[in-house]
């Protein structure tokens, strides 16, 4: 089984539409992490989390939140998503004494019309 | 702030031959972690080498290595050999090492192309 889960892996939705993104891990990191992939753009941080208590804004975090549930568990909300929010979505684990080397997920590719 | 950047958006090889991807950073910091991500048509990253800023000895997997300057900032992926299975999205990345909880910084990335 894959250490990083995303669901869903490919969603369409329409404008306006509330989305959760749902990341789930079983490497025990501390660390997680959601990046947008636009083409021509690379990653960008959407939001980043170092423990359950702890949630970051990253470069682009306008029009997203996150929750952490527990440990392994770290969804990315759109609460009324757009169409330049289209883009493929990876989760991302780490842990402090990893090189702090990434473990990223497949991704969910999301388009919104 | 730390930027990536990676001149190249797209490149090809021979199969067999030798490629390199260009990579520069810009940092006010001393020690720090360098990295290179390969994206396959797939969409998985997966984790192609790593440096430490640290280390003067150039990293190397198998056919793929890297040529660090540090007093440059210069991070070029050398990969020698190309294979069809090479074709891929590669992403530079950067990572302060004592700056506390950072993540990662990404180029835009390059596209290799492997002509068989």
């Amino acid at each position: 089984d894959a250490d990083v889960t995303q669901t869903p892996r490919n969603r369409i939705t329409k404008t306006g539409k509330r989305i959760m993104l749902e990341c789930s891990q079983t490497k025990g990191h501390d660390r997680m992490y959601w990046y947008r992939q636009d083409p021509g753009l690379g990653l960008r941080l959407i939001y980043y989390s170092f423990d359950v208590k702890d949630i970051n804004k990253g470069e682009i975090s306008d029009g997203y939140s996150v929750s952490r549930q527990a440990q392994a568990k770290f969804s990315l909300s759109l609460e009324s998503a757009i169409p330049n929010q289209t883009a493929l979505y990876f989760c991302a684990t780490s842990d402090r004494h990893s090189y702090n080397e990434q473990f990223f997920g497949p991704g969910t590719r999301l388009t919104v019309l | 702030a730390q930027t990536v950047t990676q001149s190249q958006p797209e490149m090809s090889v021979q199969e067999a031959e030798t490629v390199t991807l260009s990579c520069t950073y810009d940092t006010s910091e001393s020690d720090y972690y360098l990295f290179w991500y390969k994206q396959p048509p797939s969409r998985q990253m997966i984790l192609v080498i790593r440096q430490e800023a640290y280390k003067q000895q150039n990293a190397t997997e198998n056919r793929f290595s890297v040529n660090f300057q540090k007093a440059a900032k210069s991070f070029s992926l050398k990969i020698s050999d190309s294979q069809l299975g090479d074709a891929a999205m590669y992403f530079c990345a950067y990572r302060n090492r004592h700056s506390g909880n950072t993540p990662l910084v990404f180029g835009k990335g390059t596209r290799l192309s492997v002509i068989a």
